[in-house]
Formats: C-alpha cells, sequence, structure tokens
C-alpha cells in the first residue's frame, strides 16, 4: 500500500465547469477526510465518511459540491459550476478509526480561470 | 475566540535551539493531532495524543488533558526543521478542528 493517493494532481478549469477529484485510502482506513487549504492558510474541513457513511458536512460545501464514498473504499469530491473562490488545494485523509493518526494525501490542486 | 489556538504565529531560531510551539484548546477533545507541512508540500501526522507525552527522535509532544493544553518541543533544532506545524484537535462530534498554524524558520 502505498499510502493515500489522490488525483488529478493538479487541475485547471474554465468558470462554470464541473471538475472531480478522486481520493483512495489506504486500504484498511475506514475514515476518510475532505479538507480545502488555499494559500496561506491551514486546512479547512469540508466533510468526512465513516465507511460508506457521510457523517459529517461543513457549512462551508455549499450546494455545488459534494462527495461520495460508494463502496467505503475511494472517494469522490465533485464541485460543479465551478467559481474563481473554488482555487485551492483540496486534500484528503484517512484514518483507521476516530481519533487515529491521520494520513495525507499529497492533494488536489484546483485552478479555476 | 477560535476553539484551537497557537502560539507563536510566527517563530525564528538559530540551529541548535530548544523550540516549543504551543497549543491550547477550548472543546473536549478525544485526541489531539501535531501535523508538519513543508512550503509547498503535503501534510505529515507527527503525533497523535490523547495523554501523556510521545517521543519520536528529536520531537517531543506532550498533552494535559485537564488544562487544554498541548506542547511540541524540537531538540537540537536545525533548518530542515523549517515549515508550518498544526495543531488540530478531535473533538466529541468525531469533527476535526485546526489551529491555524506556527510557522518556524530555523537559521543556520
Amino acid at each position: 500500500d502505498t499510502g493515500v493517493s489522490q488525483n488529478p494532481r493538479h487541475k485547471i478549469t474554465k468558470r462554470g465547469q464541473n471538475v472531480t477529484f478522486r481520493c483512495d485510502p489506504i486500504s484498511e482506513h475506514n475514515r476518510l477526510y475532505w479538507y480545502r487549504q488555499t494559500l496561506g492558510q491551514g486546512p479547512e474541513f469540508l466533510t468526512y465518511f465513516q465507511n460508506e457513511a457521510q457523517l459529517e458536512k461543513s457549512r462551508l460545501l455549499s450546494d455545488r459540491f459534494s462527495a461520495e464514498r460508494p463502496k467505503g473504499s475511494f472517494s469522490t469530491l465533485e464541485i460543479q459550476r465551478t467559481e474563481q473562490g473554488d482555487s485551492a488545494m483540496y486534500l484528503c485523509a484517512s484514518s483507521l478509526g476516530h481519533g487515529e493518526v491521520l494520513t495525507f494525501g499529497a492533494g488536489s490542486r484546483l485552478t479555476v480561470l | 475566540k477560535n476553539e484551537v489556538e497557537q502560539s507563536p504565529q510566527n517563530l525564528t531560531a538559530q540551529e541548535g535551539e530548544f523550540i516549543t510551539i504551543n497549543c491550547s484548546y477550548s472543546v473536549g477533545i478525544s485526541a489531539l493531532h501535531w501535523l508538519q507541512q513543508h512550503p509547498g508540500g503535503g501534510i505529515v501526522s507527527l503525533f497523535m495524543l490523547s495523554s501523556g507525552k510521545k517521543k519520536h527522535g528529536r520531537l517531543i509532544a506532550t498533552i494535559n488533558i485537564q488544562e487544554k493544553h498541548s506542547s511540541l518541543h524540537i531538540t537540537a533544532s536545525h533548518p530542515r526543521d523549517s515549515a508550518v506545524y498544526i495543531c488540530a484537535v478531535c473533538d466529541s462530534n468525531y469533527q476535526l478542528i485546526w489551529g491555524a498554524g506556527t510557522k518556524l524558520i530555523i537559521k543556520p
């Protein structure tokens, strides 16, 4: 297992387009988190999953954002009708369970033109 | 007031100095994480604490649950320790709450 994998690493898109990011966590990890980090800021929590169940969703996540983890393994984060303010690094992390050490992916950088 | 406060926000020190970064929190927690982020790099988890003290190489992390306070210490600091150090707590609602981070610069 090579850790948490995120794809694509960098996505450049035009405003109004839809984008989807994928996260493959460490295989035995039950928890999967999505964060957003803008330049010079700490990561902001977006949502997390316990297996396939989405247990928490930040108010930062507008209706244009949706996340899934259909089989409790990989997860996707989709942003519809992208806006320039969506430009950020989208980070995925996984853990064995509540309160366990987090393992982060390298992130997916989104640039909206 | 933020639920997780870190201090200092910025710290510049000479190589070899003993470094302390502090984290205070105001919510009930089940665990506290210390994380490291290098410029342009990914985030690495350093420690996960629920009580007491942990040591890994030159890094030491302590937590006092009663005082709701944790510290990260770096002994014999080195320029490669330069990074942003983030304290994050896992609250009773299973959410991770992040501190703003401490930017550490170690000069040779």
